[in-house]
């Protein structure tokens, strides 16, 4: 049974550009969560999608947006990287009626310069 | 709005020492809380989990309870091994969305 996938592992960019991580849920999960972890921080929540809508939002700016695909697969997309944004980006997946219980991808690890 | 605090790090033990990390939160009403562990170079995993006031969560041998009047969950185990350094997080569900600390690293030493 796979987990939680994450493409990119790594990703280098430069201020200005655009980036887009992808992200396949656990088998039979319907939900996804992506999070912004900083060096040395907590993870941050950024948004969720369930049934390809955005359920909720964290306080990030619109520069981050998202799309849920049939399939459940989710992308993030960041326009005009900002330094500020490099991070590791982590994608959670569940179940709608569970949403607490959320399975974590190993990440994608971004770096603007 | 909902918050979590958690110890500063690092917190350096040597083998089979007692472990406490604290950690407290700020919520409306009682929310789930929850302790997830980070091993370099990986995404988080679960640890443990309690979503009721006086419950205690387990696993691995480590253990944190739920208490509403200190709206505390330490997380506890008695003999630490190398194998547990890593950093670990306390979090709460909020509104469809988990709400994590800053994470404490435990660093174990033989």
């Amino acid at each position: 049974d796979a987990g939680v996938t994450q493409s990119p592992t790594h990703l280098i960019k430069t201020r200005g550009q655009q980036v887009t991580l992808r992200c396949s849920p656990k088998s039979g999960h319907d939900t996804v969560s992506w999070y912004q972890q900083a060096l040395g921080q907590g993870p941050q929540f950024i948004f969720q999608y369930y049934e390809e809508e955005e359920r909720q939002r964290g306080n990030f700016p619109d520069r981050f947006s998202g799309h849920q695909f049939p399939n459940y697969s989710s992308e993030l997309n960041v326009n005009a990287l900002l330094l500020g944004d490099s991070a590791l980006y982590l994608c959670a997946s569940s179940l709608v009626e569970a949403s607490y219980e959320q399975y974590f991808g190993p990440g994608t690890r971004l770096t603007v310069t | 709005g909902d918050s979590v605090t958690q110890m500063e790090g690092p917190v350096t033990l040597s083998e089979e020492a007692f472990l406490t990390i604290n950690c407290t939160y700020t919520a409306t009403g009682y929310p789930s809380l929850f302790w997830y562990v980070q091993y370099p170079g990986e995404g988080l995993q679960l640890l443990l989990k309690a979503t009721k006031a006086d419950d205690k969560g387990s696993n691995k041998g480590f253990e944190a309870t739920y208490r509403k009047e200190t709206t505390s969950f330490h997380l506890e185990k008695g003999s630490v091994q190398v194998s547990d350094s890593a950093v670990y997080f306390c979090a709460l569900k909020g509104f469809q969305k988990l709400v994590f600390g800053t994470g404490t690293r435990l660093l174990v030493s033989p």
